[in-house]
């Protein structure tokens, strides 16, 4: 069974910084491309950034270029988001998602979530 | 404002079909394929359709999708309580600017 379990979420200071992880079960890892989708409260899902399998091909969107970091270890099966310069807009629920291939494309399993709250 | 149009809102009652659009441009739905997601309440989003109107095993054949050009939409059959959520579709992004994986506003379906 596919599990994404994402770790790393709380509160923050405007301007702070977080890590995010996500730990991920019942499949091949490192054959898969993987995203980071979030959704502010009572709002829609955004895109936040993607990675290829291999790495080689990494994605943000314009409103996080130059904050944050996507990466990958496949030898320990995780994915990670380095936010930096951390705004309060950018409070919200990171899910992470396996992409359904080794180049980004559209995202097949999430998992649950984790809070990401940006406030002084 | 969201790169994908959707209506905010639609509405049916038991056993009708209803169905959603989702309006993008060339850069998006016209040359890449749409993905559609179910979010119910309190939950993380589950895929419905992919690659246009493709369904993963497990998601019932109540629901299609379908595009046609720079438009795609989500038809849900035999409509159920249970149906009643949030839908948002989805699709690669490629312009001059770099690819951005895009999403719609998203609809909340209220099965009346």
């Amino acid at each position: 069974e596919v599990q994404l379990v994402e770790s790393g979420g709380g509160l923050v200071k405007p301007g702070g910084s977080l890590r995010l992880s996500c730990a991920a079960s019942g499949f091949t890892f490192s054959s898969y491309s993987m995203n980071w989708v979030r959704q502010a409260p009572g709002k829609g899902l955004e895109w936040v950034s993607s990675i290829s399998s291999s790495s080689s091909y990494i994605y943000y969107a314009d409103s996080v270029k130059g904050r944050f970091t996507i990466s990958r270890d496949n030898a320990k099966n995780s994915l990670y988001l380095q936010m930096n310069s951390l705004r309060a807009e950018d409070t919200a629920v990171y899910y992470c998602a396996r992409g359904m291939t080794t180049v980004v494309t559209g995202a097949d399993y999430w998992g649950q979530g984790t809070l990401v709250t940006v406030s002084s | 404002q969201s790169v994908l149009t959707q209506p905010p809102s639609a509405s049916g009652t038991p056993g009708q079909r209803v169905t959603i659009s989702c309006s993008g441009s060339s850069s998006n739905i016209g040359s890449n394929y749409v993905y559609w997601y179910q979010q119910l309440p309190g939950t993380a989003p589950k895929l419905l359709i992919y690659r246009n109107n493709q369904r993963p095993s497990g998601v019932p054949d109540r629901f299609s999708g379908s595009k046609s050009g720079t438009s795609a939409s989500l038809a849900i059959s035999g409509l159920r309580s249970e149906d009643e959520a949030d839908y948002y579709c989805a699709a690669w992004d490629d312009s001059l600017s770099g690819s951005n994986w895009v999403f719609g506003g998203g609809t909340k379906l209220t099965v009346l």
